[in-house]
C-alpha cells in the first residue's frame, strides 16, 4: 500500500506556544489530504479536507483560525495548531488519497501534548 | 444522518477461536465500506475496501463481506498478533470523506 508519513511523531509544548505537523504522501500524488484528532479509547474524528492548492474545508465545530492547514503541494500538507491549549493535547492523524483511488492511506500519527 | 455502528465494543478470544466483527452503516448512496486496522499509538493500517452487496475479499485469517446494511469482518482462527482496533469507515455519495465507526478492540489471547 501507499506510504504516508508524519512528523514529527510526538510533541511536547507549553501553552500558547504554535505547532507544525507535517504530512507527506512518500510514493503517490495526494490531491486530497484529510486531518483526524482521535482522544484516548474513541475513534477518529474528521477535522477538515485540503486539496492542493485550495482552501481546507473543516468540520463542524472544528476553529479554522486555530488549526491552519495548508496543502502546497501534491505531497505535503500541514497542520499548524495555533496558541495551542491542553485541551488540544490528542493524537493527530492525516490520511491521503487521490481520485483514482478511493482509499485513503493514513501517516502513523503525531501526539501532542501541551503542558 | 449518514451512520455507522460497530459491534461489540469489544472482544476477547482464544487463540484459534474464530469469530465475526460487525459494522452496520446507514448512508446515502453508498460509495465504499472500508476496513482499517489500527495498533495503539499507531495510525489505521488499511485492509479492505468493499463497494457492492455480496462482495467479498480475504486477507490472511481474515474475510470482509458486505450486504445492503452491515458488513462483517470473520477472524479464522486468530493469533495473538491479530489483537488490534478494528476500524470501519463508509464513503457515501459524491464525498472522499470517511465516516468511521467507534471500532472494536480485539484481544486474542495464547
Amino acid at each position: 500500500g501507499a506510504v504516508v508519513s508524519q512528523h514529527p511523531s510526538w510533541v511536547i509544548c507549553k501553552s500558547g506556544t504554535s505547532v507544525k505537523i507535517e504530512c507527506r504522501s512518500l510514493d503517490f500524488q495526494a490531491t486530497t489530504m484529510f486531518w483526524y484528532r482521535q482522544f484516548p479509547k474513541q475513534s477518529l474524528m474528521l477535522m477538515a479536507t485540503s486539496n492542493e492548492g485550495s482552501k481546507a474545508t473543516y468540520e463542524q465545530g472544528v476553529e479554522k483560525d486555530k488549526f491552519l492547514i495548508n496543502h502546497a503541494s501534491l505531497t505535503l500538507s500541514t497542520l499548524t495548531v495555533t496558541s495551542a491549549h491542553p485541551e488540544d493535547s490528542s493524537f493527530y492523524i492525516c490520511s491521503a488519497g487521490a481520485p483514482a483511488h478511493n482509499e485513503q492511506f493514513f501517516g502513523p500519527g503525531t501526539r501532542l501534548t501541551v503542558l | 444522518e449518514d451512520q455507522v455502528t460497530q459491534s461489540p465494543e469489544a472482544l476477547r478470544l482464544q487463540e484459534g477461536e474464530s469469530s465475526s466483527l460487525n459494522c452496520s452503516y446507514t448512508v446515502s448512496g453508498l460509495r465504499g465500506l472500508f476496513w482499517y486496522r489500527q495498533d495503539p499509538g499507531k495510525g489505521p493500517e488499511f485492509l479492505f475496501t468493499l463497494y457492492s452487496a455480496g462482495e467479498e475479499k480475504e486477507k490472511e485469517r481474515l474475510k470482509a463481506t458486505l450486504t445492503k446494511k452491515e458488513s462483517f469482518l470473520h477472524i479464522t482462527a486468530p493469533k495473538p498478533e491479530d489483537s488490534a482496533t478494528y476500524l470501519c469507515a463508509v464513503q457515501a455519495g459524491s464525498s472522499y470523506k470517511l465516516i468511521f465507526g467507534s471500532g472494536t478492540r480485539l484481544l486474542v489471547r495464547p
